[in-house]
């Protein structure tokens, strides 16, 4: 079966600091690969995604690259706001899936000023 | 604008009560999802439906009931068999099943008991 493994938090950075989420993805067939985004008190926000292998997903000055490989999907980005603080989850869905998405625990992030 | 409408935004259940949590959508999705969070969890599939009329069970579908008679509505009931309901409870629409298709979330229902 599916499954997504993403790095345990909670992570805590300072302003403009580089931030690396892992995530890794177990799947059967080829999956496609999300980071979603939840504020607090919030519904998910699709952040990035990347549906086939070396791809690379970019938003907000958020990027992910789909590495087969290796099986992983590590969100990164070069200067964490304050702004950025919320639970980040990384998704796998794969192809004639009827159930679409399989969520990693979610990361959360907190920056301090 | 176009999007996904949860409500209430917060919700109590007495014991042994059923209620239900309400889902729209504007988008002219056939998909639509629930999933309940838990703190510190990731997301787990209760329900879904890929057309209207249809719907199958998710990974916890045991307490929980669900209709879809418009394409734009998804109600989740929480059954007095859930024995353990208190949780954030989100819903999704997307245009198809297709697997590079992404997800849109409404901004959630917190149930809790009294």
């Amino acid at each position: 079966g599916n499954s997504v493994t993403q790095m345990e938090g909670p992570v805590t950075l300072s302003e403009e600091a580089f931030l690396t989420i892992n995530c890794t993805y177990t799947a059967t067939g080829y999956p496609s690969l999300f980071w979603y985004v939840q504020y607090p008190g919030e519904g998910l926000q699709l952040l990035l995604k990347a549906t086939k292998a070396d791809d690379k997903g970019s938003n907000k000055g958020f990027e992910a690259t789909y590495r087969k490989e290796t099986t992983s999907f590590h969100l990164e980005k070069g200067s964490v706001q304050v702004s950025d603080s919320a639970v980040y989850f990384c998704a796998l869905s794969t192809p004639g899936s009827a159930r679409q998405l399989t969520f990693g625990s979610g990361t959360q992030l907190t920056v301090l000023p | 604008d176009g999007g996904i409408t949860q409500s209430p935004k917060y919700l109590f259940r007495k014991e042994g009560q059923n209620v239900t949590l309400s889902c729209e959508q504007n988008l002219n999705h056939d998909a639509m999802y629930w999933y309940r969070q838990d703190p510190g969890q990731g997301l787990r599939l209760i329900y879904y439906s890929q057309i209207v009329n249809d719907f199958q069970k998710g990974d916890i579908a045991e307490g929980y009931s669900v209709s879809r008679e418009k394409k734009e509505s998804f109600p989740l009931t929480v059954t007095s068999a859930q024995k353990n309901p208190t949780a954030f409870y989100l819903c999704a629409s997307s245009q198809s099943i297709s697997s590079n298709q992404p997800q849109h979330f409404g901004d959630g229902t917190r149930l809790s008991i009294l």
